[in-house]
């Protein structure tokens, strides 16, 4: 199956600061969707996007499918952008990474 | 438009017993799947049913089973339940045709003791 990595696994973050959060899959996708688990463990969609750019107010997502690599950024965070946010790679399945555990301190 | 819906939200069973959980898809999506969450092992697929059949299984022994009926509603159960089983089990649906995106449910915490 396909293999998702997520990096860094932790960041630890200034409020306001900005962050890049990266995701790479080893084989051709149909789709690539961004996560944000919520501490009550819902998995909140963020971006559907197989490739492109997207933006949805202080965030936005970038995939390569070509290259195989999809990017998160989260411009002038805030403490309630803390939890863990996943990507998944849609092979008819969503294959998930590990995960990058983000820290917002005010 | 009413989201996911799984039942119930927190279960605790003891080892040796059997559990069922209940996922309702969002009105018009087809397809519903089913992932196991722990800290060990992350986010594991283990099946999706779409138009009643399995079309998708992952890499889980036979005691994890599931079905989907008619109006799309999903059930997986877990037989002989061991310690190991403990997880966030979650469940999302979708149109399967891929034009949208996978939409997940609040999921459902079961305690093995």
């Amino acid at each position: 199956g396909i293999q998702v990595e997520q990096s860094p696994p932790d960041l630890i973050l200034q409020e306001g600061a900005n962050s890049t959060l990266r995701c790479n899959f080893s084989d051709s996708v149909n789709n690539l969707q961004w996560f944000h688990q919520n501490p009550w463990g819902q998995l909140i969609n963020l971006f559907y996007i197989p490739s492109g750019t997207k933006q949805n107010g202080r965030l936005s997502a970038t995939t390569v499918a070509t290259e195989r690599y999809s990017l998160l950024y989260i411009s002038s965070s805030q403490t309630t952008d803390s939890g863990v946010y996943f990507c998944a790679a849609d092979d008819y399945k969503l294959s998930f990474g590990a995960g990058t555990t983000v820290t917002v301190r005010a | 438009k009413a989201g996911v819906t799984q039942t119930p939200r927190y279960l605790i069973k003891t080892r040796g017993q059997q559990v069922t959980l209940s996922c309702s898809p969002i009105s018009g999506h087809r397809s519903v799947s089913w992932y196991q969450q722990t800290p060990g092992q992350g986010l594991q697929f283990l099946f999706e049913y779409f138009s009643e059949t399995q079309r998708n299984k992952g890499n889980f022994p036979g005691r994890f089973s599931g079905r989907q009926f008619s109006n799309s509603r999903s059930e997986m159960n877990v037989s002989t339940l061991e310690l190991g089983d403990s997880a966030l089990y979650l469940c999302a649906s979708s149109l399967a045709d891929g034009t949208l995106p996978y939409t997940f449910g609040s999921g459902t915490r079961l305690t093995v003791v």
